[in-house]
């Protein structure tokens, strides 16, 4: 069973770029929920999403953040025009229908220059 | 708004001892309560979880207990190994699902 995957593992870009994270959840897996961790401090919720639907998105920054979950393919959260605080590793995590424990990705570790 | 705090500092044992890790929260009721392991540069695994009208739970070695009325769960580790060196989180669930920043352990061979 693959398990949560996420990509780019990486990804660096200069202040105002777009960046985008996917996230693949587990097979069967309908929620998805997307945080970020700073070095030396915990894991930030941003938002929960369910398929086409955005569930919570009361850790999300207003601005320039938006993720989404489509009925196919991977959740994606975009950041537009990052700044260098954006720089974090982002972990996604996906759970079954009937939520409970969730299984983290290896994160994407995002930098900007 | 709700607040979760671990072991402040980073906990160093000897091999063979039981590690106590504290999850402490407050402002908040949970469904449940887990507790997670974090590896450096990679993302959390799930370890353990517990449920509000549940006290305690095993899994082989490791050990969880949850007091709803003082708000606190304790997480052991007993006959630790060096291989159990990690960063603990627990996470709180229910309506949200927050995480303590983590305890740093190190099991000194």
């Amino acid at each position: 069973n693959a398990g949560v995957m996420q990509n780019p593992r990486h990804l660096v870009r200069r202040r105002g770029q777009e960046a985008r994270l996917r996230c693949s959840p587990v097979k069967g897996h309908s929620h998805v929920y997307w945080y970020r961790q700073l070095p030396e401090e915990g894991l930030k919720f941003m938002v929960y999403l369910q398929k086409e639907n955005i569930i919570d998105e009361s850790g999300m920054p207003k601005e320039r953040f938006s993720a989404e979950f489509p009925k196919e393919g991977p959740s994606i959260l975009r950041i537009q025009q990052v700044v260098r605080g954006d720089s974090a590793a982002y972990f996604c995590a996906s759970s079954p229908p009937q939520g409970g424990t969730q299984y983290f990705g290896p994160g994407t570790r995002l930098t900007v220059l | 708004s709700q607040k979760i705090e671990q072991n402040s500092e980073a906990l160093n044992i000897q091999e063979g001892k039981t590690a106590t890790l504290t999850c402490n929260y407050t402002n908040y009721s949970p469904a449940y309560l887990q507790w997670y392991r974090q590896d450096p540069g990679r993302g959390p695994v799930f370890l353990l979880l517990i449920r509000e009208n549940e006290k305690e739970k095993r899994k082989e070695r490791l050990k969880v207990t949850f007091d709803t009325t003082l708000k606190q769960s304790l997480f052991h580790i007993t006959a630790s190994q060096p291989a159990d060196s990690a960063t603990y989180l627990c996470a709180l669930g229910g309506n949200q699902f927050y995480f303590g920043t983590g305890t740093s352990l190190t099991v000194i061979p």
